[in-house]
């Protein structure tokens, strides 16, 4: 069964406003995640780093202001993106990460569009 | 120059061809190699680690060749199911408070053809 779960999978949203992205890990604790974006042919961006009970770290270029990340437990991280703008639209993909360098795993994804 | 590098293709194989993708890495400090695939909308999954010595595994084979920084994957007897894009991935240190951050490359798009 799925080890990491995102929600929603899909979503549609106006330009201005805000959207929550859930990733869960199911089967264990994760004491990393990851956030990524994925534009269309490019490869796999990282967002952000989140360590549970702390703040996110940002790569650079990414805004935190626009894109905030709870990692609220060990279980769960959300990626809000705030007053979304049709250049947000991409594939944003969590990945979870255990006690070792072999237990991690991706999330299935959120294809988020911007109209 | 980017950390991770790859010919993103398309390469179009015959079913049955043999086929390999290279990959070259900036840092001569990358300490561990992967080759994940991923479909079309979907994520990435993980479909083998990388050696020095080689890894194995059915009808893929990974090399790592640390002294020209590159990796390869060779698919040997390609199936239709084999389409897809093949991502190199690089971990440049292990620092388990980082948690494996990974770079990966652009991806190389796989089309096996009937």
């Amino acid at each position: 069964g799925a080890v990491v779960s995102q929600h929603p999978s899909w979503v549609i949203c106006k330009s201005g406003t805000s959207v929550k992205i859930e990733c869960r890990s199911l089967d264990f604790q994760a004491t990393t995640m990851f956030w990524y974006r994925q534009f269309p042919k490019q490869s796999l961006m990282l967002m952000a780093t989140s360590n549970e009970g702390s703040k996110a770290t940002y790569e650079q270029g990414v805004e935190k202001d626009k894109f905030l990340i709870n990692h609220a437990s060990l279980t769960l991280s959300t990626l809000t993106v705030t007053s979304a703008h049709p250049e947000d639209s991409s594939f944003y993909i969590c990945r979870v990460v255990g006690g070792s360098l072999y237990e991690q795993y991706f999330g299935p994804g959120t294809r988020l569009t911007v109209t | 120059r980017k950390e991770v590098e790859q010919d993103p293709g398309p390469f179009n194989v015959p079913e049955g061809a043999t086929v390999a993708f290279n990959c070259t890495y900036s840092n001569s400090a990358s300490q561990s190699f992967f080759w994940y695939r991923q479909d079309c909308r979907k994520e990435p999954k993980l479909l083998m680690s990388v050696y020095s010595s080689g890894n194995e595994d059915g009808r893929f084979t990974a090399q790592l060749n640390r002294a020209s920084q590159y990796i390869s994957l060779l698919i040997r007897d390609s199936k239709l199911s084999d389409s897809a894009t093949y991502l190199c991935v690089v971990i440049k240190t292990v620092n388990s408070n980082s948690g494996y951050a990974l770079n990966f490359g652009k991806g190389t798009s796989l089309l096996v053809t009937p």
